[in-house]
């Protein structure tokens, strides 16, 4: 089993809707998570990191729960730009991120 | 504001060649980190260092080798390469080796073995 798993998508949205999307990840003493950012052939940039009580950064959301061992992230207002592919990436030990496959988003006109 | 600096950007190669990576970063991070990026998979870490003088295996380091030469720059060598190493290679950067600390990407290399 992956430690780190994601709907590949992809989510094609029109400009301003919302789309949300989640990953799970296998290790349940994994204790840092975060979603990055990947635009097409780029390198990868930190777009949050994902606190226990839920965090928000402008029009993104992200929540975690422990229980279920999956991480959400929810794009409001979406804009053009907002397309990309990203990558849920879970800490399961020290010295150690694991990155999910990524999830592709599409904003259309 | 450079960041992590990868040499080159591409790069072919014929099999059994070989070839160094270079990495830098200008953050005065402690930690470095060597990925590689294959179609729908997730980024696999070949090698780290934690810190200078210190390197590790990651997930996928058969055929890797590597150098941190001092504190700013992490190098990775293919000694004899093999078309299954034709990827994106990332190099990445942190405060520290500990996962609750995010990592700085540079943008890549991409390589081929022919």
């Amino acid at each position: 089993r992956k430690e780190v798993e994601q709907d590949p998508g992809p989510f094609n949205v029109p400009e301003g809707a919302t789309v949300a999307f989640n990953c799970t990840y296998s290790n349940s003493a994994s204790q840092s998570f975060f979603w990055y950012r990947q635009d097409c052939r780029k390198e990868p940039k930190l777009l949050m990191s994902v606190y226990s009580s839920g965090n928000e950064d402008g029009r993104f959301t992200a929540q975690l729960n422990r229980a279920s061992q999956y991480i959400s992230l929810l794009i409001r207002d979406s804009k053009l730009s907002d397309s990309a592919t990203y990558l849920c990436v879970v800490n399961p030990r020290d010295y150690k991120l694991s990155f999910g496959a990524g999830t592709t988003v599409t904003v259309r006109a | 504001n450079a960041g992590v600096t990868q040499t080159p950007k591409f790069q072919v190669l014929k099999t059994g060649q070989s070839m160094t990576l270079q990495c830098a970063q200008d953050m005065n991070h402690n930690s470095m980190y060597w990925y590689r990026q294959d179609p729908g998979m997730g980024l696999r870490l070949i090698y780290y260092s934690a810190s200078e003088g210190t390197t590790d295996k990651g997930e996928v380091p058969n055929g890797y080798n590597v150098s941190r030469l001092n504190k700013r720059e992490f190098s990775l060598r293919l000694e004899s390469a093999a078309p299954s190493q034709t990827s994106v290679y990332f190099c990445a950067s942190s405060e520290n080796p500990r996962g609750n600390q995010p990592q700085h990407f540079g943008d890549g290399t991409r390589l081929s073995i022919l």
